[in-house]
């Protein structure tokens, strides 16, 4: 069936440390997204990669998506407390409307 | 500016009772979702409404029913809850027209002994 793999299910920084989560699919993905949970709260939409090779950058947060678009990274430079939370990928397949999610990285900082 | 209200927010049951969560949007998107999450598993689609009058199966459908009621409400029923369904429910609204992403409402937290 059509799975998302999301590594590692938890990561504990320092704060000022980097942070990188990484997506696979075993299926090529028409397109990806990456949702951020905070303790206690709902999934908050942060970015859409659509095309092979894209890159996108949100502040401190850098966006990949692989050239054979089966894979995707989200990579924080310089961690702060506030990013604290669990980060999503959810990968679409062809085709379909529907959404799967990895299982998310649980990510601490420690300040 | 609501976005997705669920409710309730918070339900006790005990195996074998039933219940209907309700999710409303204001947004008026056509496709609406129902997740569950549970501790390292993320969320698993249990069904999806791409647009009024359809409903599709998710990834785990099984002892779930849904009702996409009209364009903004579309609710998800237990007909015999069991503990295994213990668990976090979301529901969320998109467009899917141009790859918009989901709303998530806050959650129903749902226990069942």
């Amino acid at each position: 069936g059509q799975q998302v793999m999301q590594i590692p299910q938890y990561q504990h920084v320092q704060e000022g440390e980097d942070f990188t989560t990484y997506c696979n699919s075993s299926t090529t993905l028409s397109n990806i997204q990456w949702y951020k949970q905070r303790p206690g709260g709902h999934p908050v939409f942060l970015i859409q990669l659509v095309k092979s090779g894209e890159v996108k950058k949100q502040k401190r947060l850098t966006f990949q998506f692989g050239e054979a678009k089966k894979n995707s990274s989200l990579h924080i430079t310089a961690t702060q407390t506030t990013d604290v939370g669990t980060y999503f990928c959810a990968g679409k397949f062809s085709g379909t409307y529907k959404y799967i999610f990895g299982t998310g990285t649980r990510l601490k900082v420690l300040a | 500016n609501a976005g997705v209200t669920q409710t309730p927010k918070f339900q006790v049951l005990k195996t074998g009772q039933s219940m209907t969560l309700q999710c409303a949007q204001d947004m008026n998107h056509n496709s609406m979702y129902w997740y569950r999450q549970d501790p390292g598993m993320g969320l698993r689609l249990i069904y999806y409404s791409a647009s009024e009058g359809t409903t599709d199966k998710g990834e785990v459908p099984n002892g779930y029913n849904v009702s996409r009621l009209n364009k903004r409400e579309f609710s998800l029923r237990l007909e015999s809850a069991a503990p295994s369904q213990t668990s976090v429910y979301f529901c969320a609204s998109s467009d899917p027209g141009a790859n918009q992403p989901q709303h998530f409402g806050d959650g129903t937290r749902l226990s069942i002994l």
